[in-house]
């Protein structure tokens, strides 16, 4: 099941650069997206979500974007923090009740 | 700030035996998902429960799954035999409405069958 894909595993950043998390998916039927971070024995934390009617979605020092046409999302976060380190995961959601499709996940290190 | 709850943090079990993994929903939640994480890769959606009912459930959740929600606050998953296979974190997560998809995880239960 590839409906979602996070093909970067890992990503490192300086502490106050921005950090841009990509997900790509296939499946046409998503009408809402999702991002959400994980710390090591935690449950997922969600961070932002954005509706497949927009492009945009901005809260604080997270924005998601989305590119219908080319079935892409990123995610920015600026300024990067260290305390942003984590996994983060994209997810896509259908019209059922709150099926969530997860990507595999990337792995944020920020560095002071 | 409101939780989901679940309870054991980690269960280990032998190949055969019954599991019961128990979550407490945050409580004007409506909506009560179960998910799990093999080491190593994605979550997966297992099941939806809503009115007392399963709502969907995916292809891993097959006969030897059960969910009940028995006493209005807790939402338990129950495995009845247990395989090698069904070693993972199990997340409970709770929502409000289903359109709210932003919805609260539990810190999960990681199961290890040996």
């Amino acid at each position: 099941d590839q409906q979602v894909k996070q093909n970067s595993p890992s990503l490192s950043v300086q502490e106050g650069r921005i950090s841009i998390l990509n997900c790509d998916y296939t499946n046409s039927m998503f009408d809402y997206f999702l991002w959400y971070k994980k710390y090591p024995a935690e449950g997922p934390t969600f961070l932002i979500s954005i509706s497949s009617i927009k492009d945009k979605n901005e809260d604080g020092r997270f924005t998601v974007f989305l590119n219908k046409s080319a079935k892409h999302l990123s995610l920015h976060i600026v300024p990067s923090q260290p305390g942003d380190s984590a996994v983060y995961f994209c997810a896509g959601a259908g019209t059922s009740y709150g099926k969530l499709t997860f990507g595999q996940g990337t792995i944020l290190t920020v560095h002071p | 700030e409101p939780e989901v709850t679940q309870t054991p943090s980690h269960q280990v079990t032998q190949m055969g035996q019954e599991v019961i993994l128990r979550c407490v929903p945050i409580s004007n939640h409506l909506y009560f998902y179960w998910y799990r994480q093999i080491l190593g890769q994605k979550v997966e959606f297992l099941v939806s429960f809503y009115n007392n009912e399963i709502s969907e459930k995916s292809e891993i959740f097959d006969d030897q799954f059960s969910v009940e929600r028995p006493d209005g606050s807790n939402f338990t998953l129950k495995i009845r035999s247990t395989k090698l296979e069904d070693s993972a974190m199990y997340f409970c997560a709770s929502g409000r409405t289903a359109l709210n998809y932003g919805y609260t995880f539990g810190s999960g239960t990681r199961l290890t069958v040996v």
